[in-house]
């Protein structure tokens, strides 16, 4: 199947920093990526879409500015946790498909966020 | 009523056995049907799609009930390496692109 990279694989930030999460496409391109965060024990939960060359679309509930996507390229997207508080501790993972909107999605490893 | 959803278990079972689980989905315009499977920590791997007409691979064969709009996924002659969250994944298209999760099923298979 589709490789998808992410990194880092883990972080531990303070309180108030910025932290860049990268989702990278390594055997395709992908025009549209996604991006989710997971609690424990806890179903995976989509962030927002990620579209190359254009803003992306974020769920309800999901704070634009707080959780910042860019898509500069056809392989690689970046999620900016702004201002990280505890409570954005989680797993992050990213999903991209080689054909547009294609339904099967190909994850990334998951970047595991802990904020102190 | 949440898109999708699944029955969380955990199902406890010994090897050998056949353990069989469902998703129920809300939106009848929902097109296309996927199993994931996903391991602790880690991320989401594809396990198989669902065809209308029903399809199996090895040990698991999934099926699509379009009518009570349910998938179902069944493991025969379960192993240990099949303990893990099985995940439901349904697409939507219809103003536009939707992926909805289940909150996975877990599956534990004992010696």
């Amino acid at each position: 199947g589709a490789v998808v990279s992410q990194h880092p694989s883990r972080v531990i930030c303070k309180s108030g920093t910025s932290v860049k999460i990268e989702c990278r496409s390594l055997d395709f391109q992908a025009t549209t990526m996604f991006w989710y965060r997971q609690f424990p024990k806890k179903s995976l939960m989509l962030m927002a879409t990620s579209n190359e060359g254009s803003k992306a679309t974020y769920e309800q509930g999901v704070e634009k500015d707080k959780f910042l996507i860019n898509h500069a390229s056809l392989t690689l997207s970046t999620l900016t946790v702004t201002s990280a508080h505890p409570e954005d501790s989680s797993f992050y993972i990213c999903s991209a498909s080689v054909i547009v909107l294609a339904d099967t999605q190909y994850f990334g490893p998951g970047t595991r966020l802990t904020v102190l | 009523r949440k898109e999708v959803e699944q029955d969380p278990g955990p199902f406890n079972v010994p090897e050998g056995a056949t353990v069989a689980f469902n998703c129920t989905y809300s939106n009848s315009a929902s097109q296309s049907f996927f199993w994931y499977r996903q391991d602790c920590r880690k991320e989401p791997k594809l396990l198989m799609s669902v065809y209308s007409s029903g399809n199996e691979d090895g040990r698991f064969t999934a099926q699509l009930n379009r009518a009570s709009q349910y998938i179902s996924l069944l493991i025969r002659d379960s192993k240990l390496s099949d303990s893990a969250t099985y995940l439901c994944v349904v697409i939507t298209r219809s103003n536009d692109y939707k992926l909805s999760f289940g909150a996975g099923t877990t599956v534990t298979v004992r010696a």
